[in-house]
């Protein structure tokens, strides 16, 4: 099993420009996240999805939307990018049901200039 | 201000010390987690617990639900458990996304 899976790994932007985090993961876990990690900050969950078809706003949602289109995967937009912007995204998963552990994808890292 | 707090920030120790990570909460959890991530930037899961004590290895994490206080402790550490070591809460909101902590650095020194 792959796990979490992400790609890009890595990604410049210029600002304005638009892209998509793509996640997978292969355990079939209900439950996807996409979190945002920044130097001297906690990872900071921008959306979630508890199942297929569902998606909710996290803690830093603005300027970004999601697509949970099944089970495996669940990609992450960013429509115009801002230098604000520039951080490492992780993606992870979980079963649901009793409460239970997270697996984290490698992590994409963008840059905003 | 941040739901979960760790402490020290960073830590420097001498190869073959006992470590030891401390984390507090200031909202009601359901589980306390510990991660790993290394300077690759990979995060993994060392530990969830909600009561009690886990044991895995030279690591061993310790949680006080009635003080709100969970401690990660390194037993004879290496340098190979140098990365940051980070704490997180389920907080039961929503799909039950996870409050982190801002990490502690540790580095070992042969």
């Amino acid at each position: 099993n792959a796990g979490v899976t992400q790609t890009p790994k890595f990604q410049v932007l210029k600002t304005g420009q638009s892209m998509t985090l793509q996640c997978a993961q292969d355990m079939n876990h209900n439950s996807m996240y996409w979190y945002r990690q920044d130097p001297g900050m906690g990872l900071r969950l921008i959306y979630y999805s508890a199942s297929e078809g569902t998606t909710d706003k996290g803690e830093v949602p603005n300027g970004y939307n999601v697509s949970r289109l099944n089970k495996r995967e669940f990609s992450l937009r960013l429509e115009s990018a801002a230098p604000s912007q520039t951080s490492v995204y992780f993606c992870a998963s979980r079963r649901s049901g009793v409460v239970n552990e997270q697996f984290f994808g490698p992590g994409t890292r963008l840059t905003v200039l | 201000k941040n739901e979960v707090e760790q402490s020290p920030q960073n830590l420097t120790a001498q190869e073959g010390e006992f470590i030891t990570i401390n984390c507090s909460y200031s909202v009601g959890i359901s589980a306390l987690h510990w991660l790993q991530q290394h300077p690759g930037g990979g995060i993994v899961s060392l530990f969830m617990l909600s009561s009690g004590k886990k044991k895995h290895g030279r690591l061993i994490a310790t949680i006080n639900i009635q003080e709100k206080h969970s401690s990660l402790h390194i037993t004879a550490s290496h340098p190979r458990d140098s990365a940051v070591y980070i704490c997180a809460g389920n907080s039961g909101g929503g799909a039950d996304g996870l409050t982190f902590g801002k990490g502690t650095h540790l580095i070992i020194q042969p």
